[in-house]
């Protein structure tokens, strides 16, 4: 079974500072993971993704994300939050080693960048 | 733009009634994804089909039937529509089954019942 948990509905952050939106992930075998974006009335945008390799993984605009085994987490980062960042963002996983060819998404953090 | 057309943008009908939603992937994208997005149920997985063939099913409900032609677009249909479907629908494609491609989603079709 694979499983993915965003615990926060919302993150706020004023433009400029450092973002973090939390990814907390459960699968049997390997994880691939990944992070999208959704803007208001459009469809998840892909921005990155973990399948190998080095921990850091860095995607568009600017985005980067962190995997770290031992916490099982997938944290999305971005060193100098825009307003324009403000958007929906969806963490997903799956099984790398076998089972579902579907991936998990988790129930979205809604993340707002004060002017 | 992620290449994905959904049609159409918008759709408002009553209680009982039977739509249809299309999708044309990506070019090159053999699997075709549906997800229901509604404020209190997230992004859920409906079905998938790959080439022609269903591939996975989901959460879909019995009324809800879905298909891949030949030339690979996909149509969602949703029959004895109540209250509770009216929710963002999308599709996704990717280039095949492997798990660690990514999707690309449409703009997605709003559909209201009333």
């Amino acid at each position: 079974a694979q499983s993915v948990a965003q615990p926060e509905d919302q993150v706020n952050v004023a433009e400029g500072n450092p973002l973090t939106v939390k990814c907390t992930y459960s699968v049997s075998g390997n994880p691939y993971l990944f992070w999208y974006v959704q803007y208001p009335n459009r469809g998840l945008q892909f921005l990155l993704k973990y399948i190998t390799g080095d921990n850091l993984v860095k995607g568009s605009y600017g985005f980067e994300a962190e995997f770290n085994k031992s916490q099982t987490s997938f944290h999305l980062k971005k060193p100098s939050a825009l307003v324009s960042d403000s958007a929906l963002y969806f963490c997903a996983v799956r099984d790398g080693s076998g089972g579902s060819y579907i991936p998990t998404f988790g129930r979205g953090t809604s993340l707002i960048v004060h002017p | 733009d992620s290449g994905v057309t959904q049609t159409p943008k918008h759709l408002i009908t009553a209680t009982g009634q039977r739509v249809t939603l299309r999708c044309s992937p990506r070019s090159g994208d053999l699997s075709v994804y549906w997800y229901q997005q509604s404020l209190d149920q997230g992004l859920q997985f409906l079905i998938q089909y790959y080439n022609g063939e269903e591939r996975a099913k989901g959460n879909i409900l019995e009324r809800f039937s879905a298909q891949q032609f030949p030339d690979l677009h996909s149509e969602l249909n949703l029959s004895s529509l109540e209250l509770g479907d009216s929710a963002l629908y999308f599709c996704a494609s990717s280039l095949g089954t492997i798990t660690y491609n990514e999707q690309f989603f449409g703009p997605g079709t709003r559909l209201t019942v009333l």
